[in-house]
């Protein structure tokens, strides 16, 4: 167990429709990354945040939005979602340092949009 | 992009033997990490390498980076039938954003 906590599990919706997948990172890390997972474009990095900022964004589209909240758990929103956003979801979190710190993965999100 | 790329995307080999996959990335890191993933489950870290070491081992791993060819290798030993997962290479720049290469897939036969 990675100590990050990712709900739901398992997602299915129509698209159109809007989703909320929110994770909890481990207990004193300050970073949250979020990163999309799908069979032909491999692990994508998506946004990063840092102790309730945002840091960084990758790959992520206008569609989707983020934030991270005072009690550092983040939620990942997509919208107007898409067949091609299914995927699998994942977060991860960081303890604070320098660099040099690993990822620690949460089990992810299956997405499926029908 | 900044992804990484392993090769091969996919490898079989026999138990006991050594695995070896390798990694390249574009731009300039701070440090470079392996990560194994199990089927459908989240990413675990196996090893980091800063930008100025040049070799660092770990149980049954071996990890090497070669900064002026922006490449790195890891090699399993000894290879198990529980090797069996798909092996990430991650970059982390100096904003502390890890970058994902696109996989090598490892069946270890028994």
């Amino acid at each position: 167990d990675s100590g990050v906590t990712q709900t739901p599990k398992h997602l299915i919706t129509a698209t159109g429709q809007r989703v909320t997948l929110r994770c909890s990172p481990r207990s004193g890390d300050l970073s949250v990354y979020w990163y999309q997972q799908s069979l032909d474009q491999g692990l994508q990095f998506l946004i990063q945040y840092y102790n309730g900022e945002e840091r960084a964004k990758g790959n992520i589209l206008e569609r989707f939005s983020a934030q991270q909240f005072p009690d550092l758990h983040s939620e990942l929103n997509l919208s107007s979602l898409e067949l091609g956003d299914s995927a699998l979801y994942f977060c991860a979190s960081s303890p604070p340092g320098t660099g040099g710190e690993k990822l620690f993965f949460g089990s992810g999100t299956q997405l499926s949009v029908l | 992009s900044q992804q990484g790329e392993e090769d091969p995307q996919a490898l079989s080999i026999q138990e006991g033997e050594n695995a070896t996959m390798n990694c390249s990335y574009k731009t300039s890191i701070n440090n470079l990490q392996w990560y194994r993933q199990n089927s459908g489950r989240g990413l675990v870290h196996l090893i980091l390498i800063r930008s100025n070491e040049r070799e660092k081992h770990s149980g049954r791993l071996r990890v090497t980076l070669d900064t002026s060819k922006k490449s790195s290798s890891l090699l399993i030993t000894a290879s198990r039938a529980a090797d069996t997962a798909s092996y990430f290479c991650a970059t982390e720049n100096t904003g502390n954003q890890f970058y994902f290469g696109t996989g090598t897939s490892l069946t270890v036969i028994p």
